[in-house]
């Protein structure tokens, strides 16, 4: 299983850019790049996800280089509201049909991003 | 939101006694796995289910159990319940291959505060 590794904690002022970065140096061939946001009292929520290179949606960017061994979640213009924790993911992409490959994906310890006023 | 429910939402217990939680979906999605997430931890897999009545082990599958009798039910099952297992327990929802994002995106349930003295 691919381990990650995020800094703890992240400090930010409203309307900045946000970047988090994740480290994934034994990520394997397969694995997908996944990013998840949770606030207190609830459940993570899918942020998203990215194999190579650069994905954007509506909400924020991710950057993965040629060697994927990191990725790193950009979030543009931060507010108060996006205080919260940002895991990284790595596990078997959606081609992977092997039943067992849905336990296979491990969350790392978080990004605690606090923004400040 | 995904239609997750999670039952108790709170629970107290004494150690050594068995404790059962459960996790009630409506997406008719076919994986379901229990998480458990500690005080400034990230969220460790414990037991994940790719149907009804296949199930598999995660991370931290020691001391616990899991069934699933239908496709909409996902019980965990602390048969001896220790001060080790206080805890939040978070169920997940995934459609796996059937959507573009695959196993990786998971939708979480409200989670289960359960303390064992």
């Amino acid at each position: 299983l691919a381990k990650t590794t995020q800094p703890i904690s992240m400090d930010s002022y409203e309307g900045q850019e946000v970047n988090i970065t994740c480290s994934h140096n034994n990520i394997a061939t397969n694995d997908y790049i996944t990013w998840y946001q949770q606030f207190p009292s609830q459940g993570p929520r899918f942020i998203i996800q990215g194999y190579k290179t650069k994905v954007t949606n509506e909400v924020a960017s991710l950057f993965i280089p040629a060697d994927r061994k990191s990725s790193t979640l950009s979030l543009p213009r931060v507010s108060l509201s996006d205080t919260a924790v940002y895991y990284c993911l790595v596990g078997p992409g959606p081609e992977q049909r092997r039943r067992a490959n849905a336990g296979k994906s491990t969350f790392g310890d978080g990004t605690t991003l606090t923004v400040k006023p | 939101d995904a239609g997750i429910t999670q039952s108790p939402r709170h629970k107290v217990t004494e150690t050594g006694t068995p404790v059962t939680l459960r996790c009630h979906q409506t997406e008719n999605h076919r994986y379901m796995y229990w998480y458990r997430q500690d005080p400034g931890h990230g969220l460790r897999l414990i037991h994940y289910s790719y149907g009804v009545k296949d199930t598999d082990k995660g991370e931290v599958s020691d001391g616990y159990s899991v069934s699933r009798s239908k496709t909409e039910d996902f019980l965990l099952t602390l048969e001896s319940a220790t001060s080790s297992q206080t805890s939040v327990y978070f169920c997940a929802i995934s459609a796996g291959t059937g959507r573009a994002q695959g196993y990786n995106e998971q939708f979480f349930g409200p989670g289960t505060r359960l303390t064992v003295l």
